[in-house]
Protein backbone atom coordinates (compact mmCIF):
# COMPACT_ATOMS: atom_id res chain seq x y z
CA UNK A 1 0.00 0.00 0.00
CA UNK A 2 1.03 3.43 -1.03
CA UNK A 3 1.44 5.43 2.25
CA UNK A 4 3.70 9.13 3.54
CA UNK A 5 3.94 9.31 6.79
CA UNK A 6 4.87 13.02 8.45
CA UNK A 7 6.83 13.72 11.22
CA UNK A 8 8.80 16.69 12.83
CA UNK A 9 6.22 19.21 13.21
CA UNK A 10 6.73 20.75 16.72
CA UNK A 11 6.25 24.43 18.62
CA UNK A 12 9.77 26.56 18.00
CA UNK A 13 10.51 30.01 18.21
CA UNK A 14 11.07 32.52 16.02
CA UNK A 15 14.60 31.91 14.20
CA UNK A 16 14.50 28.65 15.33
CA UNK A 17 14.66 25.58 13.12
CA UNK A 18 13.24 21.94 12.23
CA UNK A 19 13.37 19.34 10.14
CA UNK A 20 9.80 17.55 9.25
CA UNK A 21 10.60 14.01 7.76
CA UNK A 22 7.68 11.85 5.19
CA UNK A 23 8.63 7.98 5.70
CA UNK A 24 7.55 6.81 1.65
CA UNK A 25 5.71 3.50 1.95
CA UNK A 26 4.79 1.12 -1.20
CA UNK A 27 6.95 3.03 -3.99
CA UNK A 28 10.22 4.23 -4.23
CA UNK A 29 11.19 8.12 -3.22
CA UNK A 30 13.82 8.46 -6.06
CA UNK A 31 10.99 7.00 -8.60
CA UNK A 32 8.54 10.41 -8.24
CA UNK A 33 8.86 13.80 -7.64
CA UNK A 34 8.04 14.16 -4.34
CA UNK A 35 6.18 17.74 -2.63
CA UNK A 36 5.40 19.57 0.35
CA UNK A 37 2.19 22.08 0.72
CA UNK A 38 1.38 23.48 3.64
CA UNK A 39 -2.07 24.94 4.92
CA UNK A 40 -2.13 28.03 7.77
CA UNK A 41 -4.81 28.49 9.65
CA UNK A 42 -7.84 29.69 8.08
CA UNK A 43 -5.86 30.03 4.91
CA UNK A 44 -6.24 27.49 1.81
CA UNK A 45 -2.86 25.28 0.34
CA UNK A 46 0.50 26.41 -0.46
CA UNK A 47 2.74 24.68 -2.22
CA UNK A 48 6.05 25.36 -0.48
CA UNK A 49 8.75 22.95 -2.03
CA UNK A 50 9.06 20.01 -4.84
CA UNK A 51 12.22 18.06 -5.53
CA UNK A 52 11.97 16.26 -8.97
CA UNK A 53 12.86 12.56 -10.00
CA UNK A 54 16.38 14.00 -11.16
CA UNK A 55 16.79 15.89 -7.66
CA UNK A 56 16.25 19.06 -8.79
CA UNK A 57 14.61 21.20 -5.97
CA UNK A 58 12.36 24.04 -6.32
CA UNK A 59 11.07 26.34 -3.79
CA UNK A 60 7.99 28.63 -3.17
CA UNK A 61 10.05 32.44 -2.98
CA UNK A 62 8.28 32.52 0.88
CA UNK A 63 10.65 30.11 1.80
CA UNK A 64 13.46 30.33 -1.11
CA UNK A 65 16.99 30.70 1.11
CA UNK A 66 15.30 29.33 4.43
CA UNK A 67 14.16 26.07 3.85
CA UNK A 68 15.44 22.99 2.10
CA UNK A 69 13.95 20.01 0.55
CA UNK A 70 16.11 16.44 0.49
CA UNK A 71 15.43 12.80 -0.06
CA UNK A 72 17.86 9.56 1.67
CA UNK A 73 16.93 6.71 -0.92
CA UNK A 74 18.30 3.87 1.58
CA UNK A 75 15.97 5.24 4.07
CA UNK A 76 13.35 5.91 1.28
CA UNK A 77 12.36 9.39 2.97
CA UNK A 78 11.96 13.07 2.07
CA UNK A 79 12.61 15.63 4.09
CA UNK A 80 12.38 18.96 4.75
CA UNK A 81 14.88 21.02 6.54
CA UNK A 82 13.23 24.58 8.02
CA UNK A 83 15.37 27.62 9.29
CA UNK A 84 15.00 31.11 10.39
CA UNK A 85 11.85 30.10 10.88
CA UNK A 86 9.02 32.95 11.05
CA UNK A 87 5.22 32.86 13.00
CA UNK A 88 3.73 32.88 9.25
CA UNK A 89 5.24 29.50 8.62
CA UNK A 90 2.76 28.30 10.91
CA UNK A 91 1.02 25.83 9.44
CA UNK A 92 0.27 22.08 9.06
CA UNK A 93 3.29 20.50 6.22
CA UNK A 94 1.70 17.62 4.18
CA UNK A 95 4.14 15.45 2.00
CA UNK A 96 2.60 14.80 -1.41
CA UNK A 97 3.68 12.31 -4.39
CA UNK A 98 3.72 13.17 -7.46
CA UNK A 99 1.56 11.29 -10.07
CA UNK A 100 4.06 11.92 -12.81
CA UNK A 101 1.72 13.75 -14.56
CA UNK A 102 2.59 17.55 -14.54
CA UNK A 103 3.56 18.17 -10.56
CA UNK A 104 0.13 16.91 -9.79
CA UNK A 105 -0.27 15.60 -6.32
CA UNK A 106 -1.77 12.49 -6.69
CA UNK A 107 -1.23 10.26 -2.89
CA UNK A 108 -0.76 12.75 0.55
CA UNK A 109 0.22 12.29 3.97
CA UNK A 110 -1.82 13.07 6.97
CA UNK A 111 -0.34 16.22 8.27
CA UNK A 112 2.49 17.62 10.73
CA UNK A 113 1.86 20.41 12.45
CA UNK A 114 4.53 23.52 13.06
CA UNK A 115 3.73 26.15 15.59
CA UNK A 116 6.10 29.24 15.03
CA UNK A 117 5.66 31.63 18.42
CA UNK A 118 7.42 32.55 21.17
CA UNK B 1 3.89 33.32 -11.55
CA UNK B 2 0.54 32.02 -12.02
CA UNK B 3 -2.52 33.19 -10.39
CA UNK B 4 -5.52 30.70 -9.83
CA UNK B 5 -8.75 32.51 -9.08
CA UNK B 6 -11.82 30.18 -8.23
CA UNK B 7 -15.64 30.90 -7.67
CA UNK B 8 -17.59 31.02 -5.99
CA UNK B 9 -15.77 31.46 -2.64
CA UNK B 10 -18.89 29.18 -1.25
CA UNK B 11 -21.99 28.12 -2.24
CA UNK B 12 -24.66 26.45 -0.11
CA UNK B 13 -26.74 23.40 -1.74
CA UNK B 14 -29.18 20.32 -0.82
CA UNK B 15 -28.37 16.97 -1.48
CA UNK B 16 -29.30 15.51 -4.71
CA UNK B 17 -28.72 19.42 -6.30
CA UNK B 18 -26.06 20.13 -9.12
CA UNK B 19 -22.81 22.42 -8.13
CA UNK B 20 -20.32 24.25 -10.62
CA UNK B 21 -16.93 25.45 -9.52
CA UNK B 22 -14.73 27.71 -11.98
CA UNK B 23 -11.17 28.33 -11.64
CA UNK B 24 -9.36 30.88 -14.18
CA UNK B 25 -5.51 31.06 -14.33
CA UNK B 26 -3.79 34.65 -15.29
CA UNK B 27 -2.02 32.93 -18.52
CA UNK B 28 -2.53 29.93 -20.37
CA UNK B 29 -1.86 26.45 -18.91
CA UNK B 30 -3.38 24.61 -21.06
CA UNK B 31 -5.00 21.66 -19.50
CA UNK B 32 -2.63 21.33 -16.35
CA UNK B 33 -5.01 21.53 -13.38
CA UNK B 34 -5.89 19.75 -11.18
CA UNK B 35 -9.01 19.68 -8.60
CA UNK B 36 -8.91 18.76 -4.80
CA UNK B 37 -11.43 18.00 -2.45
CA UNK B 38 -10.24 18.93 1.29
CA UNK B 39 -12.07 17.71 3.92
CA UNK B 40 -11.34 18.90 7.92
CA UNK B 41 -8.91 16.60 9.37
CA UNK B 42 -8.23 15.25 6.01
CA UNK B 43 -5.19 14.94 3.74
CA UNK B 44 -6.63 16.62 0.36
CA UNK B 45 -7.65 14.31 -1.87
CA UNK B 46 -6.61 14.57 -5.81
CA UNK B 47 -10.33 14.11 -7.89
CA UNK B 48 -9.12 15.45 -11.20
CA UNK B 49 -6.31 15.99 -13.03
CA UNK B 50 -4.76 17.43 -16.62
CA UNK B 51 -8.30 19.20 -16.39
CA UNK B 52 -10.41 15.87 -17.21
CA UNK B 53 -9.01 12.88 -16.13
CA UNK B 54 -10.97 11.70 -13.57
CA UNK B 55 -8.62 9.63 -10.15
CA UNK B 56 -9.28 5.93 -10.13
CA UNK B 57 -12.38 5.70 -7.46
CA UNK B 58 -13.52 8.74 -7.56
CA UNK B 59 -17.16 8.67 -8.73
CA UNK B 60 -18.57 9.71 -11.96
CA UNK B 61 -21.09 12.27 -10.71
CA UNK B 62 -17.94 14.80 -10.44
CA UNK B 63 -16.35 15.82 -13.68
CA UNK B 64 -14.18 18.42 -14.78
CA UNK B 65 -13.69 20.45 -18.06
CA UNK B 66 -11.64 23.47 -19.48
CA UNK B 67 -8.53 24.76 -21.27
CA UNK B 68 -6.13 27.49 -21.50
CA UNK B 69 -7.30 29.74 -18.54
CA UNK B 70 -10.33 28.77 -17.72
CA UNK B 71 -11.97 25.60 -16.17
CA UNK B 72 -14.81 24.32 -14.54
CA UNK B 73 -15.26 21.44 -11.98
CA UNK B 74 -18.95 20.13 -12.08
CA UNK B 75 -20.60 17.82 -9.30
CA UNK B 76 -23.96 16.30 -10.41
CA UNK B 77 -26.27 15.10 -7.57
CA UNK B 78 -24.48 16.15 -4.53
CA UNK B 79 -24.35 13.62 -1.93
CA UNK B 80 -23.90 13.90 1.76
CA UNK B 81 -19.90 12.80 1.63
CA UNK B 82 -19.25 15.71 -1.33
CA UNK B 83 -19.95 18.54 1.28
CA UNK B 84 -16.38 19.83 1.41
CA UNK B 85 -13.62 22.63 0.27
CA UNK B 86 -12.23 22.28 -3.06
CA UNK B 87 -9.35 23.60 -5.06
CA UNK B 88 -7.53 24.25 -8.39
CA UNK B 89 -3.91 23.85 -8.91
CA UNK B 90 -2.11 24.63 -11.34
CA UNK B 91 0.68 22.06 -12.81
CA UNK B 92 1.84 23.85 -15.89
CA UNK B 93 5.02 25.59 -14.21
CA UNK B 94 6.97 26.51 -10.61
CA UNK B 95 5.49 27.97 -8.36
CA UNK B 96 2.80 25.92 -8.11
CA UNK B 97 -0.14 27.57 -7.14
CA UNK B 98 -3.35 26.67 -5.66
CA UNK B 99 -7.28 28.96 -6.41
CA UNK B 100 -8.21 30.10 -2.43
CA UNK B 101 -10.70 27.25 -2.25
CA UNK B 102 -14.17 26.65 -2.62
CA UNK B 103 -16.51 25.70 0.01
CA UNK B 104 -19.59 23.43 -1.17
CA UNK B 105 -22.07 23.55 2.27
CA UNK B 106 -25.51 21.82 2.92
CA UNK B 107 -28.12 24.58 2.51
Amino acid sequence: EVQLLESGGDLVQPGGSLRLSCVVSGFTVSSYGMIWVRQAPGKGLEWVSTITIGGDPYYADSVKGRFTISRDNPRNTLYLQMNRLRDEDTAVYYCAKDSGLKAFMDVWGQGTTVTVSS
Amino acid sequence: DIQMTQSPSSVSASVGDGVTITCRASQDISSWLAWYQRKPGKAPKLLIQAASSLQSGVPSRFSGSGSGTDFTLTITSLQPEDFATYYCQQGDSFPLTFGGGTKVEIK
